[in-house]
């Protein structure tokens, strides 16, 4: 099915660990984010792309790093795992611009992280 | 980006009209109003978008007001599959990077 996908749905670290999550969409989409949400909380956004080989960060990019070397590809990664970036990460894609065809952003199914 | 107020919480009750309002009142002229919901779990889902007249998709409608201040989603038939967590979102048109900010949002229960 066309849609956005996370991998893995779970993960448990420990501190200091470095890990990638994946993200894959097959609807050639333009723009990719990634967003954490905290327990209770809405989402916030750590990195978006506008397009492959262009990125840039958003509300909370701090300990993350991201790239963009296809379209379809877009992962996230933790560099030295915190306590604090224990999170739901929720990946997304978007077409174009709000107009005719337009159907918002599809998100992925989220990443449950724990960090020990 | 606009920023918007929506009640923290409401119920509804199965088989009748829910009606969501939210307040955008520094909106400006080249700022969209969006609709997403999350249902437990789940990663958001989006519902609808406008910028000044009234949408209506299979999923809900969107009524503006005309001085574009506030708005008000609408579900015509609430299901106990609706119960969610509502989120209107303001943001200008070509934001960088398509990004949406998402607030705290108006959690829907849907009772029987």
């Amino acid at each position: 099915n066309a849609g956005v996908t996370q991998t893995p749905k779970f993960q448990v670290l420990k501190t200091g660990q470095s890990m990638t999550l994946q993200c894959a969409q097959d609807m050639n989409h333009e723009y990719m984010s990634w967003y954490r949400q905290d327990p209770g909380m809405g989402l916030r956004l750590i990195h978006y792309s506008v397009g492959a080989g262009i990125t840039d960060q958003g509300e909370v990019p701090n300990g993350y790093n991201v790239s963009r070397s296809t379209t379809e590809d877009f992962p996230l990664r933790l560099l030295s795992a915190a306590p604090s970036q224990t999170s739901v990460y929720f990946c997304a894609s978007s077409s174009h611009e709000p107009g005719q065809g337009y159907y918002g952003y599809t998100f992925g199914s989220g990443t449950r992280l724990t960090v020990v | 980006d606009a920023k918007t107020t929506q009640p923290p919480s409401m119920d509804c009750a199965e088989g009748r009209a829910a009606n969501l309002p939210c307040n955008h009142s520094t909106i400006s002229g080249n700022e969209y109003v969006y609709w997403y919901r999350q249902i437990h779990s789940q990663g958001p889902q989006y519902i609808i978008h406008g910028l000044k007249n009234n949408e209506t998709n299979e999923m809900a409608s969107l009524i503006i007001t005309e001085d574009r201040k506030s708005s008000t989603l609408i579900l015509p038939h609430a299901t106990l599959r609706d119960t969610a967590v509502y989120y209107c979102i303001v943001r200008v048109i070509k934001a960088a990077g398509n990004k949406l900010t998402f607030g705290g949002g108006t959690r829907v229960l849907v009772k029987p």
